[in-house]
């Protein structure tokens, strides 16, 4: 089952422009990460927030995590035509599994359009 | 390095018949992942294998659903007897060892599309 949601389904804004995606999720976390998807294909790594971090920058994105309100937000600034895909959050459980494996549980995700 | 890769890309089959999908992973990752995406739906972990081991298995992973990783490396994921409802993206993920910088991160590869008729 879906750990949470994100939060706008969809999202279309003009290049240039920031995009902010929310992300909630239901249980005790180790990790959350952020993947993006462009249209029907694998997801790219962007980020990884630990349950201790609040906030952590990486080029153009800044995430923010808030265990007491078992969410986090994606900030993409200076957004552009490339950044057009889904974005999903992904928590990584407390409960480790065996062998050190971690199930990641996505969410929804967001459709980000950036137009020209 | 060359990525995770996926065979086939796409498959397209009928009702009833067996299909296999081959996972290649990053080749220093010990443990492997399969993931169920449908449309509009984030992934839905299926398996996780460390090394050859298969370590946990999803409960929507039903008794038609099968997966290896004989030698460690590759991993194949069959299905048999498939139904309308297994229509979907198959992703597989790769990860380094415990204690490996992004240790972590799963890298996935481009998936496979079963379309079921």
């Amino acid at each position: 089952s879906q750990q949470g949601e994100e939060d706008p389904q969809a999202l279309s804004i003009q290049e240039g422009e920031n995009a902010t995606m929310n992300c909630s999720y239901k249980t005790s976390i180790n990790n959350l990460q952020w993947y993006r998807q462009n249209s029907g294909r694998g997801l790219v790594h962007l980020i990884l927030i630990r349950s201790n971090e609040r906030e952590k920058h990486s080029g153009r994105l800044r995430v923010t995590l808030d265990t007491s309100k078992k969410s986090s937000s994606l900030l993409i600034t200076a957004s552009r035509a490339a950044d057009t895909a889904s974005y999903f959050c992904a928590t990584d459980a407390l409960t480790i599994l065996t062998g050190g494996g971690n199930k990641l549980t996505f969410g929804t995700g967001t459709q980000l359009k950036v137009e020209l | 390095d060359t990525g995770v890769s996926q065979n086939p890309r796409h498959k397209i089959t009928k009702r009833g018949q067996n299909v296999t999908f081959r996972c290649d992973p990053i080749s220093e990752h010990n443990r492997l992942y399969w993931y169920r995406q449908t449309l509009g739906q984030g992934p839905e972990f299926l398996t996780y294998f460390q090394n050859e081991a298969q370590l946990e298995k999803s409960r929507l992973l039903s008794d038609r659903f099968s997966a290896e990783r004989p030698k460690g490396s590759f991993s194949t994921l069959e299905i048999q007897r498939t139904e309308q409802g297994d229509s979907a993206m198959y992703l597989c993920a790769s990860s380094p060892r415990v204690g490996s910088r992004a240790y972590n991160e799963q890298f996935f590869g481009p998936g496979t599309r079963l379309t079921v008729l």
